[in-house]
């Protein structure tokens, strides 16, 4: 059974289109989070939700609209795409309590190429 | 969140031991070190974390250094699955996912 899983695994789109990545969790878990990971390797917290409730919104433009309709699923939409918003965006959740709270499952990645 | 220095690369013989070292001298009180690696192509991996004592687990063993500016991950028999990139990262246990990984070892496992 897949933990963490994200749709679309590759998604190809012009400059300017709208898109979203689904991020669905069936661990349980409180808090699910988008992390964004560049051509040089450097994975980047974006957004943070717990219980469907943001909690870390890192210096993202608010084209990046987290969604969270349930404690088991994070969406990410993204509004008119731009060059440099080519990457992979990873998916993450972990459960509450102290240190395990950060005991962190990632998807296996969704590589966004915008052309 | 306190930052973190590793060798950008290191290669370990199949079977031997990898010791992979991370710096993170200015680590405050609270902040726990976690290891994490991230096969090609794939999300990263949680591998192991701790606080003082070192903590040892089915994957890997974690050293920390008694003043807390060190730690060494030990992967004690090395396979070729287990090359991949590994992040050191420290930060406060409760402040989850508030962390930026950075640029991590390359550990390349050799037969």
């Amino acid at each position: 059974d897949t933990a963490v899983s994200q749709t679309p695994k590759y998604l190809v789109t012009q400059m300017g289109n709208d898109k979203s990545i689904k991020c669905e969790q069936n661990l349980g878990h409180d808090t699910m989070y988008w992390y964004k990971q560049d051509s040089k390797k450097f994975l980047k917290i974006m957004f943070s939700y717990n219980n469907k409730e943001l909690i870390i919104n890192e210096t993202v433009p608010n084209r990046f609209s987290p969604k969270s309709p349930d404690k088991a699923h994070l969406n990410l939409h993204i509004n008119s795409l731009e060059l440099g918003d080519s990457a992979v965006y990873f998916c993450a959740s972990s459960p509450r309590g102290s240190s395990s709270y950060n005991e962190q499952f990632f998807g296996p990645g969704t590589r966004l190429t915008v052309l | 969140d306190a930052k973190t220095t590793q060798p950008p690369s290191m290669d370990c013989a199949e079977g031997r031991a990898a010791n992979l070292p991370c710096n993170h001298s200015t680590i405050s009180g609270n902040e726990y070190v976690y290891w994490y690696r991230q096969i090609h192509s794939q999300g990263p991996q949680y591998i192991i974390h701790g606080l003082k004592n070192n903590e040892t687990n089915e994957m890997a063993s974690l050293i920390i250094t008694e003043d807390r500016k060190s730690s060494t991950l030990i992967l004690p028999h090395a396979t070729l699955r287990d090359t991949a990139v590994y992040y050191c990262i420290v930060r406060v246990g409760t402040n989850a996912g508030k962390s930026t990984f950075g640029d991590g070892t390359t550990l390349t496992v050799k037969p």
